[in-house]
């Protein structure tokens, strides 16, 4: 069974820092491009980032560039996403997800959730 | 950059009824490979996690119930479900993943009465 798990959700201050985890089980995690999303308050879905399965290939949403890192440790099945210079707009529930296919493609599984307030 | 909008963005039926919903994108676009968008949806219940109903337009991943299917091309695309049943009361979203930054509407929410 494919389990997903964030945790690292906090409430923060804005400029402050944070790094969210996900911890990856039931799939060959390796050979997977993985995604974080995030639900804004007013409940909008937004893709936040990309990594490939070997780390290569990271593709950012616009308004993260420069502030968010994505980041992958296979031999541990965890992926990550350093938040940086956290803005009030970053407030959301953040969401590790696994596509459908190890080169991507709709949100097969997701996590439950983890919850960030930047305020 | 691509927009995707959905309508009705509230819709209330009653159990048994036939619904559709609708996801409009502002432009069409082709992924890496050459191919037009597909688009995929995904069911919100409360305080969940949103789940895959419909991925490449209109293919049902398994485990999603038959009553749930969808349709389109181009710039616009259906979600039906047909024999509405309580537990389909849900937000439900559209998607486009071709080309980064992959796009969500802003969803339907569906009232069961």
């Amino acid at each position: 069974e494919v389990r997903l798990e964030e945790s690292g959700g906090a409430l923060l201050q804005p400029g402050e820092s944070v790094r969210l985890s996900c911890s990856a089980s039931g799939f060959n995690f390796g050979d997977h491009l993985m995604h974080w999303v995030r639900q804004l308050p007013e409940r909008g879905l937004e893709w936040v980032s990309g990594i490939s399965w070997n780390g290569l290939k990271k593709e950012y949403l616009e308004s993260v560039k420069g502030r968010f890192t994505i980041s992958r440790d296979n031999a541990k099945n965890v992926f990550y996403l350093e938040m940086t210079d956290l803005r009030v707009e970053d407030t959301a529930t953040y969401f590790c997800v696994k596509p459908l296919g190890i080169m991507g493609g709709a949100y097969e599984h997701w996590g439950q959730g983890t919850l960030l307030i930047v305020s | 950059d691509l927009q995707l909008t959905q309508s009705p963005s509230f819709l209330s039926a009653s159990v048994g009824d036939r619904v559709t919903m609708t996801c409009r994108a502002s432009q069409l676009t082709k992924s890496y490979g050459g191919r037009f968008q597909h688009v995929a949806w995904y069911q919100q219940m409360s305080g969940e996690a949103p789940k895959l109903l419909i991925f490449a337009t209109s293919s049902l991943p398994s485990g999603v119930p038959s009553r749930f299917s969808g349709g389109g091309s181009g710039t616009e695309f259906t979600l039906t479900i047909n024999g509405l049943q309580p537990e389909d009361s849900a937000t439900y979203f559209c998607q486009v993943v071709n080309n980064y930054p992959h796009k969500f509407g802003p969803g339907t929410r569906l009232e069961i009465k």
